[in-house]
């Protein structure tokens, strides 16, 4: 599986969109992008994941560049509830996933 | 309400002794998955099952050990031979074992040593 980077933190005032990058330089041609989120204590959540165009749901928007080697998830009107650590997971074959560290979002009322 | 129950929330264990975590679903689903958390760290793969009766041994099985009898049930197991059983415990499940399936986790079991 391709590795990501994502930075370690990021601050967003409410209200405001919230844009996440993560790049992922080695991504091969089958390789999908999924973004999860993880509230303090919780269990992961499934926010959205794209192969090669953009992709919006109720929760959130994922942009991949056209030579997929980064990807941006947007939350569009951050709320408070919002503040979480995004996990950005580039993944093939096997359905296991690597969660790396993420980017802790802080949402500033 | 479908979903992933994994019980207990918190649970201690004494020095040698065995401990089992509970992880259900009812979302009728093949796969499921065992990850451990540890603090400010990301999840690291512990076992997983594709099917009834079958389970692989993920990155860090050693001091573990799991049984799938019943598709709704993957209990995990941690041994007297995990020295450092203190972590955040996930269990997820998917559909299948297909790439593109989305695992759907439970809240977790903090796991504490005496």
């Amino acid at each position: 599986d391709a590795k990501t980077t994502q930075p370690p933190s990021m601050d967003c005032a409410e209200g405001r969109a919230a844009n996440l990058p993560c790049n992922h330089s080695t991504i091969s041609g089958n390789e999908y992008v999924y973004w999860y989120r993880q509230i303090h204590s919780q269990g992961p959540q499934y926010i959205i994941h794209g192969l090669k165009n953009n992709e919006t749901n109720e929760m959130a928007s994922l942009i991949i560049t056209e030579d997929r080697k980064s990807s941006t998830l947007i939350l569009p009107h951050a709320t408070l509830r919002d503040t979480a650590v995004y996990y950005c997971i580039v993944k093939t074959g096997a359905n296991n996933l690597f969660f790396g560290t993420g980017t802790r979002l802080t949402i500033i009322p | 309400d479908g979903g992933i129950t994994q019980s207990p929330k918190y649970l201690f264990r004494k020095e040698g002794q065995n401990v089992t975590l509970s992880c259900e679903q009812n979302l009728n689903h093949d796969a499921m998955y065992w990850y451990r958390q540890d603090p400010g760290q990301g999840l690291r793969l512990i076992y997983y099952s594709q099917i009834v009766n079958d389970f692989q041994k993920g990155d860090i099985a050693e001091g573990y050990s799991v049984s799938r009898e019943k598709k709704e049930s993957f209990p995990l197991t941690v041994t007297s031979a995990q020295k450092n059983p203190t972590a955040f415990y996930l269990c997820a499940s998917s559909i299948d074992f297909q790439t593109k399936n989305i695992q759907y986790f439970g809240a977790g079991t903090r796991l504490s040593v005496l």
